[in-house]
C-alpha cells in the first residue's frame, strides 16, 4: 500500500514572495506518478504539476515548480511568485503506473497567501 | 482539459430519503470514475471505483448497500446515499479518466450532501 504524507497542515506566504510545500511518500513500486492538486475555496480540484518517476528531470509549470528526489521519496512543490488566487489547500497525490489506478492523496496544506 | 460535470452541487434531504449524484464526463469517455468523500478541512477519501458496464470496486469502510454506484455508460455515473442520515452528510466528489487520454483524472464540481 502506499502513503502519502504533507507534514505542513497551514502555511502562509506575502504575495510575491516564494514558498515551498512538503510532500513524502512510500511506495515499493519503481513505476508511479506524482501529482499536486490544488483545491480553491470553490472546492474544485485542479491539476497543478505532474511529475514520471521515471524522470530525473524535475517538472515545471509557470510559477510552480517540484523538486522529486526519488531516493528519498520526496516531492516539494514550490510556487514562486505567490499571488492572492493561489489562496487553496494543495493536496499532493500518488499513482502507480498502471492505467486506472487511483490516487492517493496527502491530507493537505492549507497555504494562504497574505496582501 | 477534459470537464467534467457533477450535479446537484448542493443538496439537503431529510433523513431516510435517498440521494442521487451525477457525475458526467462530457467531452471524452470515461472508462473509470472514481467517488471520493471529503469530511471539513480533510483530505479526499476513495470510496469506490467504477468501471463502465461493471459493478463497482468498494474500499474498505464503505458500505455498498449505502452507496450505490452505477457506471451505465462511458460517460454517466451515479452515486445513490440511500436513506441517508446525519453522518451521511459531507462534500462528495466524483473523478473520472479515459485511458486514451493518458494517466490524468478529471474532477467534478463537488456536491454538498447536507442531512437533516
Amino acid at each position: 500500500a502506499q502513503t502519502v504524507t504533507q507534514s505542513q497542515p497551514e502555511m502562509s506566504v506575502q504575495e510575491a514572495e516564494t514558498v515551498t510545500l512538503s510532500c513524502t511518500y512510500d511506495t515499493s513500486e519503481n513505476n508511479y506518478y506524482l501529482f499536486w492538486y490544488k483545491q480553491p475555496p470553490s472546492r474544485q480540484m485542479i491539476l497543478v504539476i505532474r511529475q514520471e518517476a521515471y524522470k530525473q528531470q524535475n517538472a515545471t509549470e509557470n510559477r510552480f515548480s517540484v523538486n522529486f528526489q526519488k531516493a528519498a521519496k520526496s516531492f516539494s512543490l514550490k510556487i514562486s511568485d505567490s499571488q492572492l488566487g493561489d489562496t487553496a489547500m494543495y493536496f499532493c497525490a500518488f499513482e502507480v503506473d498502471n492505467a486506472g489506478n487511483m490516487l492517493t492523496f496527502g491530507g493537505g496544506t492549507r497555504l494562504m497567501v497574505k496582501p | 482539459g477534459a470537464v467534467v460535470s457533477q450535479h446537484p452541487s448542493r443538496v439537503i434531504c431529510k433523513s431516510g430519503t435517498s440521494v442521487k449524484i451525477e457525475c458526467r464526463s462530457l467531452d471524452f469517455q470515461a472508462t473509470t470514475m472514481f467517488w471520493y468523500r471529503q469530511f471539513p478541512k480533510q483530505s479526499l477519501m476513495l470510496m469506490a471505483t467504477s468501471n463502465e458496464g461493471s459493478k463497482a470496486t468498494y474500499e474498505q469502510g464503505v458500505e455498498k448497500d449505502k452507496f450505490l454506484i452505477n457506471h451505465a455508460s462511458l460517460t454517466l455515473s451515479t452515486l445513490t446515499v440511500a436513506s441517508a442520515h446525519p453522518e451521511d452528510s459531507s462534500f462528495y466528489i466524483c473523478s473520472a479518466r479515459d485511458l486514451g487520454l493518458g494517466t490524468e483524472a478529471f474532477f467534478g464540481q463537488g456536491t454538498r450532501l447536507t442531512v437533516v
